[in-house]
């Protein structure tokens, strides 16, 4: 399972790191993925990050502000969210196809 | 790659036959998945590669289509099945889903 931490209140132009930490499989041999909702809306997909991290995508609404990374000696996914704009308010999930975490809520307001 | 999904709601009866359908914007071959979601829960993935059933998942839950069409069939609704249903690519890296169908 995935369990994600570090949402909460941003203001915006601000900054915020969300962490994901997976537990019960060999989480180094998975490409993982950033996932997040807004509310009322459906999943958008926010970026990639393959297993050894050699290979990483982004969204173009994140692109350029958003950083993905990974540390497989602690099982761990993050996300560095930086200049977030009220758009961004939304549950954050980190995810496979099969398995999502239970998400974090990250609200962008003054 | 868009997903276009169909109806964006329904109404329905506990033991009705529910179709819904969803249409990429390219063609995926089987590279579509379907997900539930209830409220102020993470989606939770019911068919994967159009038309296999992930493990736990009743069978009254079934998936088929490929290419550019694709279909969620529940062929007898039960009070847990009223939630928000998804469809999704993983044909790209980057995901996309439709727009959801919020079954009530």
């Amino acid at each position: 399972k995935f369990v994600e931490s570090g949402g909460g209140l941003v203001q915006p132009g601000g900054s915020q790191r969300l962490s994901c930490e997976g537990s019960g499989f060999e989480f180094s041999n998975y490409n993982i993925n950033w996932v997040r909702q807004a509310p009322g809306k459906g999943p958008e997909w926010v970026a990639y990050i393959s297993s050894r991290t050699n290979s990483i995508y982004y969204a173009d609404s994140v692109k350029g502000r958003f950083i993905i990374s990974r540390d497989n000696s602690k099982n761990s996914l993050y996300l560095q969210m930086n200049n977030v704009r009220s758009e961004d308010t939304a549950v954050y999930y980190c995810a496979t196809l099969g398995v999502w975490g239970q998400g974090t809520m990250v609200t962008v307001s003054s | 790659i868009q997903m276009t999904q169909s109806p964006s709601s329904l109404s329905a009866s506990v033991g009705d036959r529910l179709t819904i359908t969803c249409r990429a914007s390219q063609s995926i071959d089987t590279s579509v998945n379907w997900y539930q979601q209830k409220p102020g829960k993470a989606p939770k993935l019911l068919i994967y590669a159009a038309s296999n059933l992930q493990t736990g998942v009743p069978s009254r839950f079934s998936g088929s289509g490929s290419g550019t069409d694709f279909t969620l069939t529940i062929s007898s609704l039960q009070p847990e099945d009223f939630a928000t249903y998804y469809c999704h690519q993983s044909f790209s890296i980057s995901w996309t889903f439709g727009q959801g169908t919020k079954v009530e």
